[in-house]
C-alpha cells in the first residue's frame, strides 16, 4: 500500500506551533476516521499520541492536537517544547483493510 | 500493558528468523497484534496482523509470500517468521498491540523492539 505524503522536516522555536501534514487519498485518510499519530524519540520506541483523528491517549498533553479535512490529516504541536524533537508518523486505516503509514517527519526546536 | 520480544538476531541471507512477543498485564484474546519494522534511518512500516482470538492474519501485499504470524493463546505470546532473508531486511521489528478487534484501528502499546542482522 502506497505510503501517505509527510513533510521530512519541520523546525520551529520553543513556543511556538507548527503543523505536520498527512496526505493520502480517499481510499484511506480520506475514507475513514481512523487516523492516528505516533511520535518516536531517538533510539526508542514509538508511541501513540493522537487515534480517531483527534483523541489523545491519557497522559498526552493537550498542546498536541489532531485534525482532518479531506484527504489530508495534521498534526499540531503548540507551545513547542525541547522534549518534542523526533519523528512523527501518521498511520491511516485503509480500503483494504490495512494500515498505511506516513513517509515520517523529523521536528526539530531550534 | 507491556510486549516483551526476544532478543537481537544474526542471519545469513536466504534464512530465517522467528521474533516472539509476549504480552501481559490484560486480556490477551482481546487485542491483536501488529508488526512494523523500521530499517537504519528509515520510516515504519507495517508488515500485518493477528487476531489473537481467533488466528486470522492479514498481510501487507510486500510480505504475503514470506511472512508468517501466528499466536499462542497459552502463553499470550505472538510470533513472526519471516523467510528467505535479504539483506534489505535488516531493520529494527517491533510488534505493536491493535484495537481492531474492537473494532477500532490503532496501535496503542509497543514492543522494544527487536534488531534483525542479515549477514553472510
Amino acid at each position: 500500500q502506497p505510503a501517505l505524503t509527510q513533510p521530512a522536516s519541520v523546525s520551529g522555536s520553543p513556543g511556538q506551533s507548527i503543523t505536520i501534514s498527512c496526505t493520502g487519498t480517499s481510499s484511506d485518510v480520506g475514507g475513514y476516521n481512523f487516523v492516528s499519530w505516533y511520535q518516536q524519540l531517538p533510539g526508542k520506541a514509538p508511541k501513540l499520541i493522537i487515534y480517531e483523528v483527534s483523541n489523545r491517549p491519557s497522559g498526552v498533553p493537550d498542546r498536541l492536537s489532531g485534525s482532518k479535512s479531506g484527504n489530508t490529516a495534521s498534526l499540531t504541536i503548540s507551545g513547542l517544547q525541547a522534549e518534542d524533537e523526533g519523528d512523527y508518523y501518521c498511520v491511516s486505516f485503509t480500503d483494504n483493510s490495512l494500515y498505511a503509514f506516513g513517509t515520517g517527519t523529523k521536528v526539530a526546536v531550534l | 500493558v507491556h510486549l516483551e520480544q526476544s532478543g537481537a538476531e544474526v542471519k545469513q541471507p536466504g534464512a530465517s528468523v522467528k521474533v516472539s512477543c509476549k504480552a501481559s498485564n490484560y486480556n490477551f484474546p482481546t487485542f491483536g497484534i501488529s508488526w512494523v519494522r523500521q530499517a537504519p534511518g528509515h520510516g515504519l512500516e507495517w508488515m500485518g496482523w493477528i487476531n489473537t482470538y481467533n488466528g486470522y492474519t492479514n498481510y501487507a501485499e510486500k510480505f504475503q509470500d514470506r511472512v508468517t504470524m501466528t499466536t499462542d493463546t497459552s502463553t499470550s505470546t505472538v510470533y513472526m517468521e519471516l523467510r528467505s532473508l535479504r539483506s534489505d531486511d535488516a531493520a529494527q521489528y517491533f510488534c505493536a498491540r491493535d484495537v481492531q478487534q474492537l473494532g477500532l484501528f490503532y496501535l496503542d502499546y509497543w514492543g522494544q523492539g527487536t534488531l534483525l542482522t542479515v549477514s553472510s
